[in-house]
């Protein structure tokens, strides 16, 4: 099956800084990639859905400002979160579309992103 | 709105013995319906979909799912559960251009 990557799948900072999650659809072409936030035990809640070559749609309550995504290619977007606070600290997902003429509806996920502020 | 409920926060079955993952949905029109499953600090493995068809659909790992109009569900089953099928279960629906996940179900499997 189609396979998505994640990096850095652990990362520590300070509070204050930014971070960069990359996502990449490795064997495949995503026109659509999705980001999600994961807390302990709980269901992903969807952040934004990006499209290739264009801004991000960001979900009710997102702060489009601190968390910064760009989908500058069909197989890689990246979310950056600015200026990181505790709080920010989380399990990020990203999942990318495949670009079919079928109609599949089918989203492919990478394995996570662990970020802890501190 | 298109919403998926998953009514158990876990299920905890012995090895060998059959499991069952709950699911029901609240979709206008026909509901593409899926399942997936994460393991600890990973991303969400796809198991199985629905879009249209048999009502019995086969996935991976030996998983399969009934969609039941009548009863708006598409529980998940396993015949026989083996300790790897201890995880994180999904059921999600796909509505306006993106996934809608359940709660999660949390699979116990004890040998």
């Amino acid at each position: 099956g189609a396979v998505v990557s994640q990096h850095p799948s652990r990362v520590i900072c300070k509070s204050g800084t930014s971070v960069k999650i990359e996502c990449r659809s490795l064997d495949f072409q995503a026109t659509t990639m999705f980001w999600y936030r994961q807390f302990p035990k709980q269901s992903l809640m969807l952040m934004a859905t990006s499209n290739e070559g264009s801004k991000a749609t960001y979900e009710q309550g997102v702060e489009k400002d601190k968390f910064l995504i760009n989908h500058a290619s069909l197989t890689l977007s990246t979310l950056t979160v600015t200026s990181a606070h505790p709080e920010d600290s989380s399990f990020y997902i990203c999942s990318a579309r495949e670009t079919t003429g079928t109609g599949t509806y089918e989203q492919y996920f990478g394995p996570g992103t662990r970020l802890t502020v501190t | 709105a298109q919403s998926v409920a998953q009514p158990e926060d876990q299920v905890n079955v012995a090895e060998g013995n059959p499991l069952t993952v709950k699911c029901t949905y609240s979709v206008s029109g026909n509901p593409y319906l899926f399942w997936y499953v994460q393991y600890p600090n990973r991303g969400l493995q796809f198991l199985l979909k629905y879009i249209t068809g048999d009502n019995l659909v086969k996935g991976s790992y030996g998983f399969e799912a009934e969609f039941n109009k009548s009863q708006t569900s598409f529980h998940l089953k396993k015949p026989s559960a083996l300790v790897s099928d201890s995880a994180l279960y999904f059921c999600a629906v796909y509505s306006w251009g993106k996934l809608q996940f359940g709660a999660g179900t949390q699979v116990v499997v004890t040998p």
